[in-house]
């Protein structure tokens, strides 16, 4: 079975500083990719999404992400945050074939200090 | 807006009533998922709705009972819970069960606390 790691809880940076989530994700074969963003007391929105083709993937927000194979990875990435990017992070993983749906990482919280 | 609305937000309830999830979705979707969010955990699903057939049941306890009248409703029926079911309820849809081409659409949730 699919599974997603994210092995950061809690990341705080600094406003206008750049960026990276992790997310490692187990599965045999070429899986789909999925970020998603909660702010609190809300449900979650879709990031971005990686299929196929070009690995680096471009979200709303001014998020991007890229998929490597070799390293089993699709880490978020942002430049410079800005306040408002303070949220949680799901990272998800979903399979092609058969019962499909999502599995999803624990999350990583966001924290934007000044 | 997100497309997907659930109702109430906020549900306080005492362990002997009986109250109802709402979920709502305009998308044209046909699949529709909920899923109880955790302090701490990952996202749990409960349930999967496809064509209004249910097509996953992931353990819940019987405590929860779900239903789905059309493709475009999903209810969540709780009675006699547990205050360590406190948690937020999150609805979902997706164009149809292979929601890995097209990921999910959630709504707001319902925070629920039981007493």
């Amino acid at each position: 079975a699919q599974s997603v790691t994210q092995p950061d809880i809690h990341i705080t940076v600094s406003e206008g500083a750049s960026l990276e989530l992790r997310c490692n994700y187990s599965y045999g074969a070429t899986p789909y990719l999925f970020w998603y963003v909660q702010s609190p007391g809300q449900g979650l929105q879709l990031l971005l999404k990686y299929f196929s083709g070009d690995t680096l993937v471009q979200g709303i927000k001014g998020f991007e992400a890229e998929f490597k194979r070799s390293q089993s990875s699709f880490n978020l990435r942002k430049p410079s945050v800005h306040w408002s990017d303070a949220a949680e992070y799901f990272c998800a993983v979903g399979v092609y074939f058969g019962n499909e749906k999502l599995t999803f990482g624990t999350g990583t919280r966001l924290t934007i200090i000044p | 807006e997100t497309g997907v609305t659930q109702t109430p937000r906020h549900l306080v309830m005492g362990m002997t009533n009986k109250k109802s999830l709402k979920c709502e979705q305009h998308l044209g979707h046909n699949a529709m998922y909920w899923y109880k969010q955790s302090a701490k955990k990952p996202l749990e699903l409960m349930f999967v709705y496809s064509l209004e057939e249910r097509v996953e049941n992931n353990s819940v306890p019987s405590r929860f009972s779900p239903e789905c009248p059309n493709s475009s409703h999903l209810f969540l029926h709780l009675h006699t819970l547990q205050p360590e079911d406190s948690a937020l309820y999150l609805c979902a849809s997706s164009q149809d069960q292979t929601a890995a081409n097209y990921g999910y659409t959630f709504g707001s949730g319902t925070r629920l606390t039981v007493v």
